[in-house]
Order: C-alpha cells, then structure tokens, then sequence
C-alpha cells in the first residue's frame, strides 16, 4: 500500500514571498491533517479535514495560512505572505476514520521550509 | 496545557528493554493513550495505544497503570534503528483536533 505523499521535499523561500505543499493521502482515508514541526519541537495541528470539509481549523493562522482539500482527497497548504518564523517541517497525515478510538495516523516524509 | 508528562532523553543498551514513561495524571475516562515515534528526518510513526487494558503487537507493548495516570512503552529488544523521538499522546474518539499534541517526547538513544 502506498504512503502518504508530498511534495516538494524542500523549498527555500524569501520572506514575504507565498509557497504552497501538497499532499496526497493514503486510498481511502477520509481525514486529512496538516502539522507544522519546528525544529526541536513535536508537531502542532494546524488543520484537519474530513473529506472536503474542514472538521478544525481553530490553530491556522488565518491571515497568512490556507488550506483546501477540494475533491477529498489531495490537498493543498499554502502560505502566503511566509514570514521568517515559518521555517519549519510541514507534515501531513492521513487517517481511515475520524472519531473512533482506534483511529491512526499515517504520515508523510514532510516538506522543509526554509524561509530567508 | 501538556496532558502528558514526558522525560526528555534515555538511553538504552542495543538488545536490552527500552522502558519510556508517560504520566496522564489528568486523562479522562474515554481518552486512549497513543504512542508514536519519529526518526531522524520521517514523519513520526504510529506505534501502539491503548485504553485501560495492556496492549502488545510486533513492536512494542504498552503497560497502562491501573489508574490510567501513567503509561510504560516498553520496546523489548531494542535495536540501533530503533533511536528516536517517542511521542505520547492522549485522544478521545470524536475529540477535538486539539487533543493532538505531541508535546516534545522523548529522546531515546539506543547504545551499540
């Protein structure tokens, strides 16, 4: 079975100009999440989706951060305008079914994000 | 607020026990105990959870105490690839996103 994919792997940016990852789940799962991980520190939800709809986004920083997962299955993160304290690893993760106790995450590589 | 309580680095001798603690003193009754690890530059991987009951599969066990306020992940013959970060963390079904916190985990360092 194929992982969760995404791309690009690494992406070097200067500030204030906009970047967007994608991510490509695992067949099937309905719930999607976006993680950001900065260096030293565990990941931090930023978003999670069930299908096409946002289930929370309540730690998205809304004035520079998106997110869509259009057709329930890829999704898109985008930063725009990205700021130096973005630098970071942006995970995502997929899993079958939201809610239940046996819910597991299956996570991407990550993209590495470095803002200049 | 961290729900979990973990020591920041261990190290562990190759081929004997690992044995990583985490306290939950304020978990709640449907919240189970999830245990994940990341290595070197991966997306972290899920290991183990549990709900009150001792859980066991091919990597690891994970010993709940009876009063549900700590955990043991136990891997039982650690090897070299085995050095990485551990995460508890605690999630109830249906709970809100914000339950998923990792915290900083732990630093396990398996020794040659």
């Amino acid at each position: 079975e194929a992982g969760v994919a995404q791309s690009p792997r690494y992406k070097i940016i200067e500030k204030r100009q906009s970047v967007a990852f994608w991510c490509n789940p695992i067949s099937g799962h309905a719930t999607l999440y976006w993680y950001q991980q900065i260096l030293g520190q565990g990941p931090k939800l930023l978003i999670q989706f069930q299908n096409n709809g946002v289930v929370d986004d309540s730690q998205l920083p809304k004035d520079r951060f998106s997110a869509e997962r259009l057709k329930g299955v890829d999704s898109t993160l985008k930063i725009q305008p990205a700021k130096l304290e973005d630098s970071a690893v942006y995970l995502c993760a997929s899993s079958l079914v939201l809610g239940l106790g046996g819910e597991t995450q299956y996570f991407g590589p990550g993209t590495r994000l470095l803002v200049l | 607020d961290a729900k979990t309580t973990q020591p920041p680095s261990m190290d562990c001798a190759e081929g004997r026990a690992a044995n990583l603690p985490c306290n939950h003193s304020t978990i709640s009754g449907n919240e189970y105990v999830y245990w994940y690890r990341q290595i070197h530059s991966q997306g972290p991987q899920y290991i183990i959870h549990g709900l009150k009951n001792n859980e066991t599969n091919e990597m690891a066990s994970l010993i709940i105490t009876e009063d549900r306020k700590s955990s043991t992940l136990i891997l039982p013959h650690a090897t070299l690839r085995d050095t990485a970060v551990y995460y508890c963390m605690l999630r109830s079904p249906g709970g809100s996103a914000r339950q998923l916190t990792f915290g900083s985990g732990t630093q396990l360092t398996v020794l040659p």
